[in-house]
């Protein structure tokens, strides 16, 4: 069965800091890789996807992702915070299991991301 | 994409009871999922809703504990029965496309406090 890494649970940076949070899962077949985020009292929306192509996904708000095969990463990166991206993102992964023929949905236990004024 | 309705969005129950989730989606789906996402934990999957047959639960999860009923294809509910504090939980419904590789849509999720 695949699992998600996040190594991070709480990211506290200031407006303007970069950012990039850490995701690894682990599968060997081929994987679809998403980033999911949760504003404050809001449901979990996409933030972006990787299917196929190029590995350097850009996203809404300005965020970004890179896949890397060989590290079995999908970290997710924005130059410089801003207030408003305060809320808790989720790695995840979606892998199709060739023996029940279906994918299944894998996520990390999540990052809380704190920017202050 | 999807338009999902959970309610309700918060309950305060106490240990014994049963409370029953509601998702109702603005377009017809063939699957609906419910997660559970406990205190500092992943989401976790804990069965498969399809209109006219039997949920499909994921290890760990069984029937008479979550009774799943998906009456037609926009709707769905999610008993958590005979609660206990361990039941605490944020509880979530998710619909996607698992023919293809798309993306999921999510309820805003129901948290349930069990004292």
């Amino acid at each position: 069965a695949q699992s998600v890494s996040q190594h991070n649970h709480h990211v506290i940076l200031s407006e303007a800091a970069s950012l990039e949070l850490g995701c690894n899962y682990s599968y060997g077949g081929t994987v679809n890789l998403f980033w999911y985020v949760q504003y404050p009292g809001q449901h979990l929306q996409l933030l972006l996807k990787y299917f196929s192509g190029d590995p350097l996904v850009k996203g809404i708000k300005g965020f970004e992702a890179e896949f890397i095969k060989s590290k079995f990463s999908f970290n997710l990166r924005k130059p410089s915070v801003q207030w408003s991206d305060t809320a808790e993102y989720f790695c995840a992964v979606n892998a199709q299991h060739s023996g029940a023929g279906s994918y299944q949905l894998t996520f990390g236990k999540g990052t809380k991301l704190s920017v202050i004024p | 994409s999807a338009v999902i309705s959970q309610k309700p969005s918060r309950d305060i129950c106490q240990r014994g009871t049963s409370l029953t989730i509601q998702c109702q989606v603005d377009s017809q789906v063939t699957m609906m999922f419910w997660y559970r996402q406990q205190p500092g934990q992943s989401l976790t999957l804990i069965a498969t809703a399809n209109q006219g047959s039997e949920a499909t639960y994921e290890s760990g999860f069984v029937i008479d504990k979550f009774p799943i009923s998906r009456p037609n294809l926009t709707f769905s509910t999610l008993t958590v029965s005979n609660m206990s504090p361990e039941d605490s939980s944020i509880y979530l419904c998710s619909v996607e496309d698992r023919g293809g590789a798309t993306e999921a849509f999510f309820g805003q999720g129901t948290r349930l406090t069990v004292v």
